[in-house]
């Protein structure tokens, strides 16, 4: 079945790491996108990519880095500048391949301890 | 003003009742707008496309106004199991592909006995 994998689910960061969420998808869509959430909040953009080997800096990109070195992969890293990472992260796909239906991961739970 | 906005709630109604959610868009060239489904903890789930001519599913029905740039969500005999917030979505799409995925900050939809 085709779909948006994230991992890991869960994932704790001390102050001062980086990390990398990963987000891979088989539906063959060109654009990918990185959302955080808040608790009670909605979605904030923080990057996407319209094509492989090229992104778009979102609404809160500071403290984020992405690449997009093939279609089906955008791994996101948490920089040790992104003062307050707890959150959730969801990793979405378009494509007209699946109607223009945006397609999310299940999210990936970053805390810092 | 913010590019989408919503009435973040809670929506408190009973049983049976029928609730209606507003969503405004700031983009007049926006052409593509979806209503996705979040649970708590959860990733979002599509609920319904939204079409210029409006469009129903089951106790669902969207509509979209372009001369006051806003769409609908009409939920007719809620069900406890609809409780969850509901996010309209600006898809900003364009004939040579995507851009951004603009969320508008949910609306919160609680159903009690």
């Amino acid at each position: 079945d085709g779909g948006i994998t994230q991992s890991p689910k869960y994932l704790f960061r001390k102050e001062g790491q980086n990390v990398t969420l990963s987000c891979e998808q088989n539906l063959n869509h060109d654009a990918m996108y990185w959302y955080r959430q808040d608790p009670g909040q909605g979605l904030r953009l923080i990057y996407y990519s319209q094509i492989v080997n090229d992104f778009q800096k979102g609404d809160i990109a500071e403290g984020y880095s992405v690449s997009r070195e093939k279609k089906e992969s955008f791994p996101l890293t948490v920089t040790s500048a992104q003062k307050n990472p707890t959150a959730f992260y969801l990793c979405a796909s378009v494509g007209r391949t699946s109607g223009n239906t945006i397609y999310f991961g299940e999210g990936s739970w970053l805390t810092v301890v | 003003r913010k590019e989408v906005e919503q009435d973040p709630g809670p929506f408190n109604v009973p049983e049976g009742a029928t609730v209606a959610f507003n969503c405004t868009y700031s983009n007049s060239a926006s052409q593509s707008f979806f209503w996705y489904r979040q649970d708590c903890r959860k990733e979002p789930k599509l609920l319904m496309s939204v079409y210029s001519s409006g469009n129903e599913d089951g106790r669902f029905t969207a509509q979209l106004n372009r001369a006051s740039q806003y769409i609908s969500l009409l939920i007719r005999d809620s069900k406890l199991s609809d409780s969850a917030t509901y996010l309209c979505v600006d898809a900003d799409l364009f004939s040579g592909g995507y851009n951004k995925l603009i969320f508008g900050a949910g609306t919160r939809l609680a159903v009690h006995p």
